[in-house]
């Protein structure tokens, strides 16, 4: 089975801290996202990847930028965080050829005080 | 751009009664269309999906969704609920060899013993 891991389930930050949100699939995919998820909003892309050292913005990048230095590793970094980034992340990943199939990892839930 | 519309953030249904989840979509092409579920503290997951071919297609657990395009519409439906069934359903589209996926905002299932 397709795994996706994201290291922290949860976590409790202050208001200016750096963030860091790892993700790490085992299936050799190519492409991977970080998706922000707020109840009545659905998922919003913020960034995706679709190689090692590529990245291209989603549709909320602001606030957040990204990482992947080796392919299996696909990192969301919050250079300072706010109280409007409190929310559910979900880190994803798929192959290529697999259109729209994306496996998800369970989510981490950050809270910005 | 291509979008999906999901009215309706929280469906109730009868444990035993038909489950109807409704997602328009938007696309100036052939799109490719998903229906993913969330369960509690879970990542998302995928449920089924159209590609091309048979517009009725089969997903897990029971559920069947139908692709008509006269009418820009993909519902989900499952015969009869179960307490299982209790979840979030995300409607998501994108276009071939296209993996950034729009998902509408989501449904929040509950079912009623």
């Amino acid at each position: 089975d397709v795994k996706v891991t994201q290291s922290s389930r949860y976590l409790v930050k202050r208001t200016g801290e750096k963030v860091f949100l790892e993700c790490v699939q085992d299936m050799d995919h190519e492409n991977m996202f970080w998706y922000r998820q707020d109840p009545g909003l659905g998922l919003r892309l913020i960034y995706f990847s679709y190689d090692v050292k590529m990245k291209e913005k989603g549709d909320i990048p602001e606030g957040y930028s990204v990482s992947r230095e080796k392919k299996e590793r696909f990192s969301l970094i919050l250079e300072s965080a706010s109280t409007n980034q409190t929310s559910m992340y979900l880190c994803a990943s798929t192959a290529t050829v697999n259109t729209g199939e994306l496996f998800f990892g369970e989510g981490s839930r950050l809270t910005v005080l | 751009a291509q979008s999906v519309t999901q009215l309706g953030s929280h469906v109730s249904v009868s444990e035993g009664a038909l489950v109807l989840l409704r997602c328009n979509y938007s696309s100036s092409v052939p799109p490719y269309l998903f229906w993913y579920v969330q369960y509690p503290n879970q990542g998302l997951q995928l449920l089924l999906k159209y590609t091309t071919g048979a517009t009725l297609v089969k997903g897990i657990n029971g559920f069947e969704a139908e692709f008509k395009k006269s009418e820009t519409s993909f519902h989900l439906t499952k015969p009869s609920a179960h307490m299982s069934d209790a979840a979030e359903y995300f409607c998501a589209v994108t276009l071939y060899g296209n993996n950034r996926l729009a998902f509408g905002k989501g449904n929040q299932v509950v079912v009623i013993p």
